[in-house]
C-alpha cells in the first residue's frame, strides 16, 4: 500500500465546475504539498500545509491531521486548469526532509 | 531567473555507459532531492540529501548513486544505465530551518539509453 493515495486518478469536468481532489496518507507527517504538474514537466507547488485551510485564487486546499486526509478544491474551473494534480508529504522521518508523492491525478477541463 | 537549475535538459547515453546528472540551485536550500519520473508516472523518490546527510530510499537501485560537494551542487550519477533507467529526472530543494518551506523543482534532465 502507497504511503500517499489520490483520488480519483482521471478526473474530467466541464468550464465552471468545483472540483475536488482528494489526498489520504498512513504515516505521521510534519507537512504536505499540493503540486501541479503540467505537460513538459514542469513542477510548481501549489500549497504547503501542516493544519487547517489554504486558499489562493480559486484554489482551496484543506487538511484534517487526525483524519490523515487533504483536499484541493478549485472553483470555477478553467481549461488552462488542466494538468496533473500531486499530493506529496513530509513524513516524519528525517526532520521532516523526506518528500514522497502520491500517484497524481490527471486533471482535463473541457471548455 | 530560474533557481533550480538542471543540466543538460536531455540526455542520451549508451548502454552501460555511466552518466551524471547535475543540479544546482541558487536558494541555499539546506534539503535537496533526487526523484525518477517514468511516463504517466508520478516522480518516485530516489534519495535525499539533508545538510551532508544522504538518505536513501529502501528500493533505489545500487546502480543510483548521488554526490552533493557543497550546498549548491547535487549530482546524480547512474553507473550503468539500462534500459529501464530511461526516464525524466528531476531535481528539487527545500529549506528546513525554523519551519519548512515550499519545495523548488527543477526543469528536469530526460534520459535516453540507447
Amino acid at each position: 500500500k502507497n504511503e500517499v493515495e489520490q483520488s480519483p486518478q482521471n478526473l474530467t469536468a466541464q468550464e465552471g465546475e468545483f472540483i475536488t481532489i482528494n489526498c489520504s496518507y498512513s504515516v505521521g507527517i510534519s507537512a504536505l504539498h499540493w503540486l501541479q504538474q503540467h505537460p513538459g514537466g514542469g513542477i510548481v507547488s501549489l500549497f504547503m500545509l501542516s493544519s487547517g485551510k489554504k486558499k489562493h485564487g480559486r484554489l482551496i486546499a484543506t487538511i484534517n491531521i487526525q483524519e490523515k486526509h487533504s483536499s484541493l478544491h478549485i472553483t470555477a474551473s478553467h481549461p488552462r486548469d488542466s494538468a496533473v494534480y500531486i499530493c506529496a508529504v513530509r513524513s516524519e522521518e528525517t526532520s521532516g526532509s523526506r518528500l514522497t508523492f502520491g500517484e497524481g491525478t490527471q486533471l482535463t477541463v473541457n471548455p | 531567473d530560474a533557481m533550480v537549475i538542471q543540466n543538460p535538459r536531455y540526455q542520451v547515453t549508451q548502454f552501460g555507459k555511466p552518466v551524471t546528472l547535475s543540479c544546482s540551485q541558487t536558494l541555499n536550500h539546506n534539503v535537496m532531492y533526487w526523484y525518477q519520473q517514468k511516463s504517466s508516472q508520478a516522480p518516485k523518490l530516489l534519495f535525499h540529501y539533508y545538510d551532508k546527510d544522504f538518505n536513501n530510499e529502501a528500493d533505489t537501485p545500487d546502480n543510483f548513486q548521488s554526490r552533493r560537494p557543497n550546498t549548491s551542487f547535487c549530482f546524480l550519477d547512474i553507473r550503468s544505465p539500462g534500459l529501464g533507467d530511461a526516464a525524466m529526472y528531476l531535481c528539487a530543494t527545500s529549506r528546513i530551518y525554523r519551519g519548512l518551506t515550499e519545495a523548488f523543482f527543477g526543469q528536469g534532465t530526460r534520459l535516453t539509453v540507447v
